[in-house]
Parts: structure tokens; sequence; C-alpha cells
């Protein structure tokens, strides 16, 4: 079944303690994005990739780091997390180019900063 | 960056079409519109895209001014399990693929 597998679904640190929140898709897309989703202000973009060892920086990106070494897997580091990173994370992707392929979303992991 | 407005609700009887409009009076040329929709917590659903024509699919139609500036997404036959958040997004032009969602519309299907 093609998907976007995010782990975990749910996370509870404290703040300064370095986390990961793992992203695959098994779609073969070469593009892959973080959004964040607090309450009264949408979805907002962190950092997208356009492929392999191609990172770049979305609408709000402080406080957050990336990686593509592998098409498959985007993981969302945050070597310190504070209280204001607490939200809902969703990963996605899709094919790349500047043509208009769908987004195709995980199920999104819930982040609490103590 | 061309943005969007969606009104903030609607409400919508069970079986009857729910029309949700949405301005991009600064769109450019080659930006598509899109259409997303979010139901509770769970990750965003694509719905349909458009550039310059009218489209349908399985899941809805979509109606673009022939100037651009708006757009309305039709759900011809809304269920109660139609009730989300749609969001109406452009893709930002220049050569990068962010794409910018706004707070959306929430529709309410009721019985």
């Amino acid at each position: 079944e093609a998907q976007v597998t995010q782990n975990p679904r749910y996370l509870i640190t404290v703040t300064g303690k370095k986390l990961t929140v793992t992203c695959s898709q098994n779609m073969n897309h070469e593009y892959m994005s973080w959004y964040r989703q607090d309450p009264g202000l949408g979805l907002r973009q962190i950092y997208y990739s356009m492929n392999v060892e191609v990172t770049d920086k979305g609408d709000v990106p402080e406080g957050y780091k990336v990686s593509r070494k592998e098409k498959r897997n985007f993981p969302l580091i945050l070597e310190s997390p504070s209280p204001n990173q607490t939200s809902l994370y969703f990963c996605a992707s899709k094919t790349g180019g500047l043509s208009n392929e769908k987004l195709f979303f995980g199920s999104g992991t819930q982040l609490s900063v103590l | 960056d061309a943005k969007t407005t969606q009104p903030p609700s609607m409400d919508c009887a069970e079986g009857r079409a729910a029309n949700l409009p949405c301005n991009h009076s600064t769109i450019s040329g080659n930006e598509y519109v899109y259409w997303y929709r979010q139901i509770h917590s769970q990750g965003p659903q694509y719905i349909i895209h458009g550039l310059k024509n009218n489209e349908t699919n399985e899941m809805a139609s979509l109606i673009i001014t022939e100037d651009r500036k708006s757009s309305t997404l039709i759900l011809p036959h809304a269920t109660l399990r139609d009730t989300a958040v749609y969001y109406c997004i452009v893709r930002v032009p220049y050569n990068t693929d962010k794409l910018i969602f706004g707070t959306g519309t929430r529709l309410q299907v009721f019985p």
C-alpha cells in the first residue's frame, strides 16, 4: 500500500532533549516536506526536499534540522526542543518537478515539549 | 507570494451541494490551484487541482474564474463524512516547490 509513515504518533519530551521524528515513503517520490500545525495558524511548512541531498527552508525552519540521505527517508530533528515547538507535525511527499502532482501526507506526530 | 483567502467556516445540509470559495487575486500565470481537506487531526488529503479549465473527479469539481482570481470547490452531494477543514493553496512561483497552506474553511455538514 502506498503510504507515508511517521513515527512516533505521540511524543512527550522535556526542554533541551534532542529528538528525531522519522518519516518514510514507499512511493519513490523525489519531493518530501515537513509541516507543523497549530490552532488558528493552519499548516506551516518547516523544510522541504526536492531530492536526495537537496533540502530547503520553508516558512518556519528555526529550531529544526532535516536530512535527506536516502530517497525514502526524511527525518525531522529537534536538537534542543523548546515548549513553543509543541505542535502537530506532518510529513508529506509527492513526485518531483514543477508540475502538479498531489501531496501524500502521513498521519501525524503530536509532540509535547515540557 | 500568491496568497489565498477563504471564509473561516460554512455549513451545508447533507445531500446538498457544498460550494467552497477561494480568492487568489495575486495568482501568477503558471501557478496551479490545489484543494486539500483535513478530517479532524488526520493528515490532509488531496482533492483536486487545476490551472485554467474547470476540473472534475470522483470527489469534487473545481471551477476557476476566467481571470483566475478566484475558484470554487464543489462537493455535489455532501455527506456527514465531508465535514472537514478545506484548504485552497496556490503553488508559489519561481523555481521552488513551496506549498503554502492557509487556515482553510471549516465545513460542517449537518443532517
